[in-house]
């Protein structure tokens, strides 16, 4: 597609259930980031794919994140039993080449009731 | 590890006036790319403007351009003629050849005030 496209663009979720957020990249784009942005904060890394290659999870902050990419192309952050501090906005990205930058999808707004 | 960091939560600018965002950053690397990034209300992060570390000239892109000081680590953000548009979020960020993911500072929130 001509975006990075996520969704749902917002989520309401009670504690303790799972929730999964989708991210589909610039078609040709190898690779693809997640990032969260907790209220009034910067970005945190969560987890980068880069082709058919082993992911990046060093950012992912619990076990209870985890995240697949299929066909090297649509991922799925899965957030498992949900907790409040997990509410914030998550960032798909994706890119050619990350020093060239990343086109950023519009997020998806996850608050945990 | 590389650290990104802008010291200004918040700025305002009148409108048509010149405002400048600061950004530190330390790396060890000797090739790197600095990157400032603007978020408006609508969540959506649009890139404004990249420089290349090798490059001594620095970046210009329309209204936007940078000050890029190597010896200083310092990669501050000039917007010119602001306009009310120009009002949000503005994250300055880096990338090395090594480190495959972008380092984000903390943002400034800019307001353009009428």
């Amino acid at each position: 597609g001509a975006g990075v496209s996520q969704s749902p663009s917002n989520k309401v979720t009670e504690k303790g259930k799972d929730v999964e957020l989708r991210c589909d990249p610039i078609s040709g784009h190898t690779a693809l980031y997640w990032y969260r942005q907790s209220l009034g904060q910067g970005l945190e890394f969560l987890i980068y794919f880069q082709g058919n290659s082993a992911p990046d999870k060093s950012g992912l902050p619990s076990d209870r994140f985890s995240a697949e990419r299929t066909g090297g192309s649509v991922s799925t952050l899965t957030i498992q039993r949900t907790q409040q501090e997990d509410s914030a906005v998550y960032l798909c990205a994706s890119s050619w080449d990350s020093n060239y930058g990343y086109t950023f999808g519009s997020g998806t707004r996850l608050t945990v009731v | 590890a590389q650290t990104v960091t802008q010291s200004q939560p918040e700025m305002s600018v009148q409108e048509a006036e010149t405002v400048t965002l600061s950004c530190t950053y330390d790396t060890s690397e000797s090739n790197y790319y600095l990157f400032w990034y603007k978020q408006p209300p609508s969540r959506q992060m649009i890139l404004v403007i990249r420089q290349e570390a090798y490059k001594q000239q620095n970046a210009t892109e329309n209204r936007f351009s940078v000050n890029f000081q190597k010896a200083a680590k310092s990669f501050s953000l000039k917007i010119s003629d602001s306009q009310l548009g120009d009002t949000a979020m503005y994250f300055c960020a880096s990338s090395t050849g090594s480190a495959r993911q972008l380092t984000f500072g903390s943002g400034t929130q800019l307001t353009v005030l009428p």
